[in-house]
């Protein structure tokens, strides 16, 4: 099973852009790159998938390199309802590999 | 449409005891996962059933065990409990049938061992 590696956490103020990265050097080739984000004592809400290149989707977007050995999250213009765990699992097999995340926080 | 619903929200049990927890995925998702969510190890795969067959199974002792029934509603139960097994227990349920699956989750059963 791929793992992924991301930052534990990041600060950002609000208003500003937020990108965060997420390593799968042994991504494979049936695996999608998934997004997902966690309020605490609730489950993870997906946010966005991808193969390869560019998604965009009304809340985020996802970039991916040719190689696909990592991926990057973009939030737009962040609020403090953003503030959460991001987490950058590998959908492929009949299961995910959560990692630790990125803890987000939004300063006013 | 409804959302994947956990019951019970939150339990509180005695060491040895028993417990079991119950899970109605999205209708029409056959896949239900399950994962353990602790502040020290993160979120944990248990193992997942598909159509009534367990599919995929995680680094869990055999006192974690689970079934599905035959409309997709799934239990998961921990039998001989230990202190340790307080969690947040959450439940995602997809399709299960595409290469790419999307996961649905649940908001959670919080598991208090004293």
């Amino acid at each position: 099973l791929a793992k992924t590696t991301q930052p534990i956490s990041m600060d950002s103020y609000e208003g500003q852009e937020v990108n965060i990265t997420c390593s799968h050097n042994n991504i494979a080739t049936n695996d999608y790159i998934t997004w997902y984000q966690q309020f605490p004592s609730q489950g993870p809400r997906f946010i966005i998938q991808g193969y390869k290149t560019k998604v965009t989707n009304e809340v985020a977007s996802l970039f991916i390199p040719a190689d696909r050995k990592s991926s990057t999250l973009s939030l737009p213009r962040v609020s403090l309802s953003d503030t959460a765990v991001y987490y950058c699992p590998l959908s492929g097999a009949n299961n995910l590999f959560f990692g630790t995340g990125t803890r987000l926080t939004v300063i006013p | 449409k409804a959302g994947v619903t956990q019951t019970p929200r939150y339990l509180i049990k005695t060491r040895g005891q028993q417990v079991t927890l119950s899970c109605s995925p999205i209708s029409g998702h056959r896949s239900v996962s399950w994962y353990q969510q602790t502040p020290g190890q993160g979120l944990q795969f248990l193992f997942e059933y598909f159509s009534e067959t367990q599919r995929n199974k995680g680094n869990f002792p055999g006192r974690f065990s689970g079934r599905q029934f035959s409309n997709s509603r799934s239990e998961m139960n921990v039998s001989t409990l230990e202190l340790g097994d307080s969690a947040l227990y959450l439940c995602a349920s997809s399709l299960g049938t595409d290469l790419y699956y999307g996961y649905t989750f649940g908001s959670g059963t919080r598991l208090t061992v004293v």
